[in-house]
């Protein structure tokens, strides 16, 4: 069975730092993603990464996939109230076995 | 496009009724997914099929859970009869890909209380 850990379960910040979560697997995955999900909605898709030691950017916040593909990290820079949120990474195998951590609670006070 | 529809968003209802949850994919995707999300077990697979044919429900609780997708457009989730332990969120998404990569979009889930 696939798993996925995610550290740290909560975070509180205040506006401003920076911060990073990680997301470790024992499995390989063909990609994995990070969703955010606020009160009341659905997750929604961040990124995906594919490559072994690819790097992402979306605005101030930066992922990477580990060389091996079983670990990834996202860092958020000068974090806002407005990233406040459940982070939540995902990997599959093509299509098949889509497997979830349980999240990073991030709350970022102002 | 419009994104993953679920119906209702939220249902009440008295232990031992039965409620039908509803989800219409995203067009073109041909996968889609039943997922319980609680505080205390975080999000779970209930069932995914791929080209509308259940591909793995392992997941799901029990018999009292079932779950059909007819089309390609449409798919319920049917708890029968409910019981208080099943109040969650339930979410439903669909996927589709090619190669490595294949992504989920989510719905905006139903909030499911049952008293």
């Amino acid at each position: 069975t696939q798993l996925l850990e995610q550290s740290p379960q909560f975070l509180s910040i205040q506006e401003g730092e920076n911060l990073t979560v990680y997301c470790n697997s024992s499995s390989v995955f063909s990609s994995l993603q990070w969703y955010r999900q606020e009160p009341g909605e659905g997750p929604v898709l961040l990124v995906t990464v594919v490559t072994g030691g690819e790097v992402k950017k979306l605005k101030r916040l930066t992922f990477q996939f580990g060389d091996a593909r079983k670990d990834s990290s996202l860092h958020i820079t000068a974090a806002q109230p407005g990233d406040t949120g459940l982070y939540l990474c995902a990997g599959s195998n093509y299509g098949q076995n889509f497997v979830f951590g349980p999240g990073t609670r991030l709350s970022v006070l102002p | 496009d419009a994104g993953v529809i679920q119906s209702p968003r939220h249902e009440v209802t008295e232990m031992g009724q039965e409620v039908t949850l509803r989800c219409k994919p995203i067009s073109g995707h041909n996968s889609l997914f039943w997922y319980r999300q609680t505080m205390m077990r975080g999000l779970e697979l209930l069932i995914y099929f791929n080209n509308n044919v259940p591909i793995d429900d392992s997941g799901m609780p029990e018999d009292r859970f079932s779950a059909k997708m007819p089309n390609a457009s449409f798919s319920t989730l049917k708890i029968q009869p409910s019981e208080p332990r099943d109040s969650a969120v339930y979410f439903c998404a669909s996927s589709s890909g090619q190669g490595s990569v294949y992504e989920q979009y989510f719905g905006p889930g139903t909030r499911l209380t049952v008293t």
